[in-house]
């Protein structure tokens, strides 16, 4: 069974510009979540998607955004890029809502913002 | 916050020592995770304990939960140079919300 993936692995962007991340979940996994893990600050969620509905939402600005498709894939958006903005961003599916189902993350992108 | 903490934030043993870690929490929960991450990985989860639950094995993890003190440790036993990482606990949100609140992690390394 594939695990979650992740691309691309890393991506380098300039400040101003959008920065685009993708996730693919487990076969099966209706739930994806989104995390950013920037130096020394841990795990901050970001965004939760299931079912193609934006379920929850961290304290983040408007400008991180995302979306889950069809096939529950989902993609993370964030424009005007800042230098905070540089960390990694984790990707975890789960089988279902229920919080007793663990997650299953991916390998995340390593943004760096310039 | 609902973030809980791990104590301590970093640990230094050698190989065949045991580690162990802890973690405190502010809400209610239902249930509290364990994950391991690899430097600048993704995070593998370990564990889950049921809030009716006090003690949960898997291989050489040991992991306890004491509701009334609001706080969780995972105990590695007979560590080994792999088991070097940062180790989180992880709660449900709460309020309706079944996101995964993280703590800050604690950061193991084991010395050959």
């Amino acid at each position: 069974e594939a695990g979650v993936t992740q691309s691309p692995t890393h991506l380098i962007k300039t400040r101003g510009q959008q920065a685009t991340l993708r996730c693919s979940p487990i076969s099966g996994h209706t739930s994806v979540y989104w995390y950013q893990q920037a130096l020394g600050l841990g795990l901050q969620f970001l965004l939760w998607y299931d079912e193609g509905e934006e379920r929850n939402r961290g304290n983040f600005p408007p400008r991180f955004s995302g979306r889950q498709f069809p096939n529950y894939s989902s993609e993370l958006n964030v424009n005007a890029l800042e230098l905070e903005d540089s960390a990694l961003y984790l990707c975890a599916s789960s089988l279902g809502v229920s919080p007793y189902y663990g997650y299953t993350f991916g390998s995340g992108t390593r943004l760096t913002v310039v | 916050s609902q973030q809980g903490e791990e104590d301590p934030q970093a640990l230094s043993i050698q190989e065949g020592e045991n580690a162990t870690m802890n973690c405190s929490y502010k809400t209610s929960i239902n249930n509290l995770q364990w994950y391991r991450q690899n430097s600048g990985r993704g995070l593998v989860h370990l564990i889950l304990i049921r809030s009716n639950e006090r003690e949960k094995h898997s291989g050489r993890l040991r992991v306890t939960l004491d509701t009334s003190k609001k706080s969780s440790s995972l105990l590695i036993t007979a560590s080994r140079a792999a088991d070097t990482a940062s180790y989180f606990c992880a709660n449900p949100g709460g309020g309706g919300s079944e996101k995964l609140v993280f703590g800050k992690g604690t950061k193991l390394t084991v010395n050959p």
